[in-house]
């Protein structure tokens, strides 16, 4: 069956210090990749997506992320991270033949001043 | 409207009644979602309709919970006979198309069964 992997439950990072989220999935062809952030008390806010072409994406607040499909991973990155970014990272997953978005269990990102 | 819209923001109900919660999709959207996102838990998908379709239903964890759609715009889900355990944040989304690239959400309803 499909599944996302999200393998960190927590990270936490200084501020100004360099991010990486990790997410790996399991399916025999190519899905449709997302990246959605959490804030507290609010809703899923897309933050980028992968279809096809370029494997690195760039997305809304200076975040990118890069396909890898030797390692079924889409990892989402930011060079620097401000504190405004401490929020919950959700990757997911839609099938071609699927309307689903399957996600993963997520990654609370904690910002040290 | 601009987004998807979700009432109530909250609610509060006692064991055993019923709740409704409404979700009115992005205008012109065709496909509409309901997730669940208990504590600490990722998101769970429960339902969706496309247009005029069938709705997959397929994730709705009880007889308890069911969804409609009416007009192709508006849905309800409703949760009869509420238990603690229902307690949980209920996501809409919705997106243009079956094959919509992105599946927009809203802020969801806070529900919290005591």
């Amino acid at each position: 069956a499909q599944s996302v992997t999200q393998p960190d439950i927590h990270i936490t990072v200084s501020e100004g210090a360099s991010l990486e989220l990790r997410c790996n999935y399991s399916y025999g062809a190519t899905p449709y990749l997302f990246w959605y952030v959490q804030s507290p008390g609010q809703g899923l806010q897309l933050l980028l997506k992968y279809f096809s072409g370029d494997t690195l994406v760039q997305g809304i607040k200076g975040f990118e992320a890069e396909f890898k499909r030797s390692q079924s991973s889409f990892n989402l990155r930011k060079p620097s991270v401000h504190w405004s970014d401490a929020a919950e990272y959700f990757c997911a997953v839609r099938m071609d033949s699927s309307y689903k978005l399957i996600f993963g269990s997520g990654t609370r990102l904690l910002v040290r001043p | 409207g601009a987004g998807v819209s979700q009432s109530p923001s909250n609610k509060v109900t006692e064991k055993g009644k019923d709740v409704e919660l409404r979700c009115d999709p992005i205008s012109g959207h065709t496909a509409l979602y309901w997730y669940r996102q208990s504590l600490g838990q990722g998101l769970e998908f429960l339902i969706y309709f496309q247009g005029n379709s069938a709705p997959d239903k397929s994730g709705l964890p009880s007889d308890r919970f069911s969804a409609e759609r009416t007009g192709g715009s508006v849905s309800t889900l409703t949760i009869q006979r509420t238990q603690q355990e229902d307690s949980a944040v209920y996501l809409c989304a919705s997106s243009l198309t079956r094959a919509g690239n992105t599946i927009y959400f809203g802020e969801g309803s806070w529900l919290t069964v005591v």
